[in-house]
């Protein structure tokens, strides 16, 4: 079965600061993997996905991802943060040789600070 | 223009209640999604359809039953409401029935049985 953690349930950041969020997934064959956003009062946006070909993906808004299968890992970064960005991020894993349906993980609350 | 729509946005009622939620995606997708966020903000699928056709229906009581009229409509009508149908539901619709193509979120319908 799929499944994705995300160990941190909040992080508190700084305008101007780095972020990585972290993201580890379950799959038992190539994973598809993504990254949402939901702001207060919204659906979820599409920030990136990796199929294959470059571990690292570039998304929207400036963040980027890596693809680690050796620590099952896509975490998601971005240089600077902007006060815009708090939000709550999902990472979400599925793919072809399983359900198509993606599995969500519980979400990282982003909390930033001016 | 909304791609995906979601009426009402907000939906009080009480136990015993039957209660309809509406969604419409003006995307020309094939597919649709019921997705339910509970107070913890893990996200799970409930139903899909593929051009009408239900595809997938996980584990969810016999209360709740999608109904997708044309392949740009997917209402979720709730029998006998109860305490723990308090949620975020949220509608999405993809291109096709593949991983490989981004879904899209609806704004949501906060539904607070008392």
């Amino acid at each position: 079965a799929q499944s994705v953690t995300q160990p941190d349930i909040h992080i508190t950041v700084s305008e101007g600061a780095s972020l990585e969020l972290r993201c580890n997934y379950s799959y038992g064959a190539t994973p598809y993997l993504f990254w949402y956003v939901q702001s207060p009062g919204q659906g979820l946006q599409l920030l990136l996905k990796y199929f294959s070909g470059d571990t690292l993906v570039q998304g929207i808004k400036g963040f980027e991802a890596e693809f680690k299968r050796s620590q099952s890992s896509f975490n998601l970064r971005k240089p600077s943060v902007h006060w815009s960005d708090a939000a709550e991020y999902f990472c979400a894993v599925g793919g072809a040789g399983g359900s198509y349906i993606p599995t969500f993980g519980r979400g990282t609350s982003l909390i930033v600070h001016p | 223009d909304t791609a995906v729509s979601q009426t009402p946005k907000y939906l009080v009622t009480q136990m015993g209640n039957d209660k309809s939620i509406k969604c419409e995606q003006n995307l020309g997708h094939d597919t649709m999604y019921w997705y339910k966020q509970d107070s913890k903000k893990f996200l799970k699928i409930m139903f899909s359809y593929n051009n009408k056709e239900l595809i997938i229906n996980e584990t969810v009581p016999n209360r709740f039953s999608p109904k997708s009229p044309d392949k740009a409509h997917l209402n979720l009508h709730i029998n006998s409401l109860e305490l723990g149908d308090s949620a975020v539901y949220f509608c999405a619709s993809s291109p096709v029935q593949d991983l490989s193509t981004e879904a899209f979120f609806g704004q949501g319908t906060r539904l607070t049985v008392v």
